[in-house]
């Protein structure tokens, strides 16, 4: 089985600053990794993913997410946060087997301060 | 994109009555999921579908049921919904995209059921 753990459930952070969501997740085999956000009232939109490769991702909003094999950890960063990423955001995790089902973590809701 | 919609997007019912939620495909995609999103403990999956009635059970099924009949249709039962069962329930839908391992997920926009 596979887990995934958002270390902050809250994240204030004032405009302009940088933000940092860390990400650590649990699984027995490799997997492919992602990072949603929600905005309020809204469903789920893909802010990037990790399947191979690089180990740097590069998304949209100016996101961007490091994995981390050695310490399972995937955490989204973003070098100046806007108003409007006021949102929740969710790492999650597919560990490729039948069924290609998603885990995800318990969510970190970011609120950007002017 | 595929096209996912879930209906209905609102729904408040009493204690121990059925529900079913219904999410719909435009595209012929193989997997489907039902999931419920909670405070603080993010999307959990309730049943998934790799297929017609081809379902299986995810980690917090109980007090619920599946049918798929059709590739395009995945129906989630409350059987007698409980006021434990309010929740904003998502579909998805997963299709490949250049191999059996390359995934990509599409969301429904929710379904907000309460159940008083």
């Amino acid at each position: 089985a596979q887990s995934v753990t958002q270390l902050d459930s809250q994240v204030p952070v004032f405009e302009e600053a940088p933000v940092e969501l860390r990400c650590n997740y649990s699984s027995s085999v490799s997997v492919y990794l992602f990072w949603y956000v929600q905005y309020p009232n809204q469903g789920l939109q893909l802010l990037l993913k990790y399947l191979s490769g690089s180990t740097l991702v590069k998304g949209i909003n100016g996101f961007e997410a490091e994995f981390n094999k050695s310490q399972t950890s995937f955490h989204l960063r973003k070098p100046s946060v806007h108003i409007s990423d006021t949102a929740e955001y969710f790492c999650a995790v597919s560990d490729k087997t039948a069924g290609n089902k998603l885990t995800f973590g318990g969510g970190t809701r970011v609120l950007v301060k002017p | 994109d595929a096209g996912i919609t879930q209906s209905p997007r609102h729904k408040v019912t009493e204690t121990g009555t059925p529900v079913t939620l219904r999410c719909h495909q435009t595209e012929n995609h193989r997997y489907m999921y039902w999931y419920r999103q909670d405070p603080g403990h993010g999307l959990r999956l309730i049943h998934y579908s790799y297929g017609v009635k081809d379902t299986d059970k995810g980690e917090v099924s109980d007090g619920y049921s599946v049918s798929r009949s059709k590739t395009e249709d995945f129906l989630l039962t409350l059987e007698s919904a409980t006021s434990s069962q309010t929740s904003v329930y998502f579909c998805a839908i997963s299709e490949s995209k250049g191999g059996p391992y390359l995934v990509d997920y599409t969301f429904g926009s929710g379904t907000r059921l309460t159940v008083v």
